[in-house]
């Protein structure tokens, strides 16, 4: 069983929608988890951090259930420039490396 | 820029030969991170240096490949003798120095093509 798993998609979604992205893990001793933006394999970009209590930042809201091992992003309002596959990343201070997820692609359609 | 810097951008290379990858992290980034992307795969972690240090190697392959992150100057990962499997793209990443997991800042990657 892969550490981070998303469903890779493709999510096909009309302008002005709004769409869910889950993620679950694996492994209990991962302690802080992001989600990360990739473009046509570009380099990632980190699009936020998530915590229990939830966060939001403009149109997205991530959420992080610890005891379901489970993390969500919400996008509201879809544009087109947020076609792009979203990755879900733990990380252990442990370690310091981070587990990337495969990737959730999103395809915004006018 | 004061963002990661990778170089090459991109970097061909015939089997048998070395590739060399190079990456300045951030400003004021004391940590330094290698991963690698394969073709219509995810991010793997290689590995994670500090200054004059490797940290965690877990993710590197044990024959061929090498990095460091000397006192002075980029992180270099190196790969021998290389082969058709390592085409790919590869991302250096850094973060601040501070405790639990930093949010990690990329590099544009290097796109390595082995002939």
């Amino acid at each position: 069983r892969k550490e981070v798993e998303q469903d890779p998609g493709p999510f096909n979604v009309p302008e002005g929608a709004t769409v869910a992205f889950n993620c679950t893990y694996s492994n209990s001793a991962s302690q802080s988890f992001f989600w990360y933006r990739q473009d046509c394999r570009k380099e990632p970009k980190l699009l936020m951090s998530v915590y229990s209590s939830g966060n939001e930042d403009g149109r997205f809201t991530a959420q992080l259930n610890r005891a379901s091992q489970y993390i969500s992003l919400l996008i509201r309002d879809s544009k087109l420039s947020d076609s792009a596959t979203y990755l879900c990343v733990g990380g252990s201070s442990n370690t310091g490396k981070l587990i990337f997820g495969q990737g959730t692609t999103l395809q915004v359609k006018p | 820029n004061a963002g990661v810097m990778q170089n090459p951008r991109h970097l061909v290379r015939r089997r048998g030969q070395e590739a060399r990858l190079r990456c300045s992290p951030m400003k004021g980034h004391s940590h330094v991170y290698w991963y690698r992307q394969l073709p219509e795969e995810g991010l793997k972690f290689m590995v994670y240096l500090q200054k004059e240090n490797i940290i965690d190697e877990s993710g590197m392959p044990k024959e061929r490949f090498s990095a460091e992150f000397p006192k002075e100057g980029p992180s270099i990962l190196r790969i021998q003798q290389v082969v058709r499997g390592d085409s790919a793209a590869y991302f250096c990443a850094s973060s601040p120095p501070g405790s639990g997991v930093q949010p990690q800042h990329f590099g544009d990657g290097t796109r390595l093509s082995i002939l």
